[in-house]
């Protein structure tokens, strides 16, 4: 069965650094998510892509975030100056159509010292 | 409350027991879904139900949803302890790309 795959794992930087963390979403999706999940807190949106374009972000997907597709299979989120409140799961979600079911990823734990 | 709402917070119950969640939205919908997070896991999905669906089925789950009250239930069946987990319900509002998700009901069953 196709699934949604993240990598690293488990990402360690320092306050101020850059990080990227990648996901291959499932091969024949078009809608594409990243999500945050603080420890012990509620899943968050940060933001959709559609069409090689940002769909909809929401308050927390600030200047600091940007996300990419830079190829047929990848798509990315950065993180341009870390801080230590960026701490937390990030997970990533694609879907096949806008009302359909969103597969997630298993998630990229960040850790910002 | 917030946009995708669960209650109960909290909820233990002997194995082969019936696990009935709620969750509750405040603004119209395209579709409701359900997903399970075991401790410090992914999320896994479990059902979707469309706006113009008012049940829904898969295997020992079943989703209702009821737009006219704003809220779905999820009832799971004869539970297992493997169904320990905490449950969500995430919303997409209609005409837009944002899924809310709730704060989630852990469910404990105990064997």
């Amino acid at each position: 069965e196709p699934e949604v795959t993240q990598t690293p794992s488990h990402q360690v930087t320092q306050m101020g650094q850059e990080v990227i963390l990648r996901c291959v979403p499932i091969s024949n999706h078009l809608y594409f998510y990243w999500y945050r999940q603080i420890l012990g807190q509620k899943v968050e949106f940060l933001v959709s892509f559609y069409n090689n374009e940002i769909s909809e972000k929401s308050e927390i997907f600030d200047d600091q975030f940007s996300v990419e597709r830079p190829d047929g299979s990848n798509f990315t989120l950065k993180i341009r100056s870390t801080k230590l409140e960026d701490s937390a799961m990030y997970f990533c979600a694609s879907s096949l159509g806008l009302v359909d079911e969103q597969y997630f990823g298993p998630g990229t734990r960040l850790t910002v010292t | 409350s917030q946009q995708g709402e669960e209650d109960p917070q909290a909820l233990s119950i002997q194995e082969g027991e019936n696990a009935t969640m709620n969750c509750s939205y405040k603004t119209s919908i395209n579709n409701l879904q359900w997903y399970r997070q075991n401790s410090g896991r992914g999320l896994v999905h479990l059902i979707l139900i469309r706006s113009n669906e008012r049940e829904k089925h898969s295997g020992r789950l079943r989703v209702t949803l009821d737009t006219s009250k704003k809220s779905s239930s999820l009832l799971i069946t004869a539970s297992r302890a493997a169904d320990t987990a905490s449950y969500f319900c995430a919303t997409v509002h209609t005409g837009g790309f944002k899924t809310i998700f709730g704060a989630g009901t852990r469910l404990f069953v105990k064997a």
